[in-house]
């Protein structure tokens, strides 16, 4: 059965330092997004592509993250610097078509000390 | 702005008894409504979904949602609780006029307990 990939799965380090995630959708899923979870909260969105194009970014802080795909494909979400608030699992999630139906990875927990 | 309430943080159920997790949601337009299922430490996982075809509508594991327009209500129940039921539960709704800016926003989550 085809997977959302990502890695790592569990990210220790320190304040301001740089931090990086990846992802990779089901293949032929032009929808990707990328959500943060807080520790007993609902995930929030924080962007969304569509193909490579970025269809919303506006929960993005954009000050310290970004995030690209740029063939289209698989994902990279980057945050720099890291702050102690930035502590959560970052989920990536693909779909078909933008009809809510998502596919999940298992995610990725930072931890900024 | 559409969105979705969870009553509820916590809900504790024994074994074999019904599993009732509740879901308001707030929209003008009717809505498309799904519940998740998220597992320690992974990701989260289609439970059902309404797109207004049918009311009451079955999803997997045993579970199933009736969306009530009256009551702007979208309670997801499973008449008999199993042990590996227990996980947390969200509750979402599409936002968004239309295309590619429709997204999925979700509820704070209901942990469900499941005792033996």
């Amino acid at each position: 059965e085809a997977e959302v990939a990502q890695s790592p799965r569990y990210k220790i380090t320190e304040k301001s330092q740089a931090v990086a995630f990846w992802c990779d959708p089901i293949s032929g899923h032009a929808t990707l997004y990328w959500y943060r979870q807080i520790l007993g909260q609902g995930p929030e969105l924080l962007v969304q592509f569509q193909d490579e194009s970025v269809v919303d970014d506006s929960q993005l802080p954009k000050d310290r993250f970004s995030a690209e795909r740029l063939k289209g494909v698989d994902s990279t979400l980057k945050i720099q610097p890291a702050e102690l608030g930035d502590s959560a699992m970052y989920l990536c999630a693909s779909s078909w078509t933008n009809t809510g139906e998502l596919f999940f990875g298992e995610g990725s927990r930072l931890t900024v000390l | 702005a559409q969105s979705v309430t969870q009553l509820g943080s916590h809900v504790s159920v024994s074994e074999g008894a019904l599993v009732l997790l509740r879901c308001n949601y707030s929209s003008s337009v009717p809505p498309y409504l799904f519940w998740y299922v998220q597992y320690p430490n992974q990701g989260l996982q289609l439970l059902l979904k309404y797109t207004s075809a049918a009311t009451l509508v079955k999803g997997i594991n045993g579970f199933e949602a009736e969306f009530k327009k009256s009551e702007t209500s979208f309670h997801l129940t499973k008449p008999s609780a199993h042990m590996s039921d227990a996980a947390e539960y969200f509750c979402a709704v599409i936002r968004g006029s239309s295309g590619s800016a429709r997204q999925l926003t979700f509820g704070s989550g209901t942990q469900l307990t499941v005792l033996p």
